[in-house]
């Protein structure tokens, strides 16, 4: 069955430290999105990209960065980790389009910024 | 800009009543697209329904029910004879058509805690 997996499922690190969190889905999807929760936030759009070698800024995007070399793969770096990044992250795809298209989630990942 | 808006932070009911949660939405797109999801307490995104502005037809799925009045841009999801398994935060989300790509906007989440 298609599916969209993120690993770690969980992560310690320290503040200062680069982290790469990987979403990968089976899908096909033309679009691919990063988002992360917090309490009394919601879901927030960290990055998102509309095909190969497309990336786009979302909401929060400060700190993070996304590339995307082939279809089923859209990792997200934390390039020097904060505490403030501490956060529940979730990956999402989608088929292609506008953008308007149901949006299918990961498992999400739990990050924890020490 | 668009903006979802979801006042019930937080709702209590027993098992077997009816719930309504609610979402008011805010946008300039005459085409547009509302969404709802589940966040049970094991933490996945369960996608529930999407719906596009120009359908206005209520739409029942079993239990679940949501009304869509574009004339005070509201789009609620009823649960009928809630049960313990509804337990879990619910997000209403908005994607204008607009011209070229867009994004999904989320509201912030409304919690259901169904009692037995």
């Amino acid at each position: 069955d298609a599916e969209i997996t993120q690993s770690p499922r969980h992560k310690i690190t320290e503040t200062g430290r680069q982290v790469t969190l990987a979403c990968h889905q089976t899908w096909n999807h033309n679009n691919m999105f990063w988002y992360r929760q917090d309490l009394g936030h919601g879901l927030r759009l960290i990055h998102y990209s509309y095909g190969v070698q497309d990336t786009n800024k979302g909401e929060v995007s400060d700190g993070y960065s996304v590339s995307r070399s082939n279809t089923e793969d859209l990792p997200l770096t934390l390039e020097s980790a904060a505490s403030s990044q501490t956060s529940v992250y979730f990956c999402a795809s989608s088929l292609g389009g506008s953008g308007t298209e149901t949006q299918y989630f990961g498992p999400g990942t739990r990050l924890l910024v020490l | 800009a668009q903006k979802v808006t979801q006042a019930q932070t937080e709702i209590s009911v027993v098992e077997k009543e009816d719930v309504t949660l609610d979402c008011v939405y805010e946008t300039r797109d005459t085409t547009y697209y509302l969404f709802w999801y589940k966040q049970p307490p094991s933490g996945e995104l369960v996608f529930l329904i999407r719906r596009n502005s120009f359908d206005e037809q209520n739409e029942i799925s079993g239990r679940y029910s949501w009304n869509f009045q574009k004339s005070t841009s509201s789009f609620n999801f009823t649960i009928t004879a809630s049960q313990v398994v509804d337990s879990a935060v619910y997000f209403c989300a908005l994607s204008e058509a607009g011209s070229g790509y867009s994004t999904l906007t989320f509201g912030k989440g409304t919690m259901l805690l169904v009692s037995p």
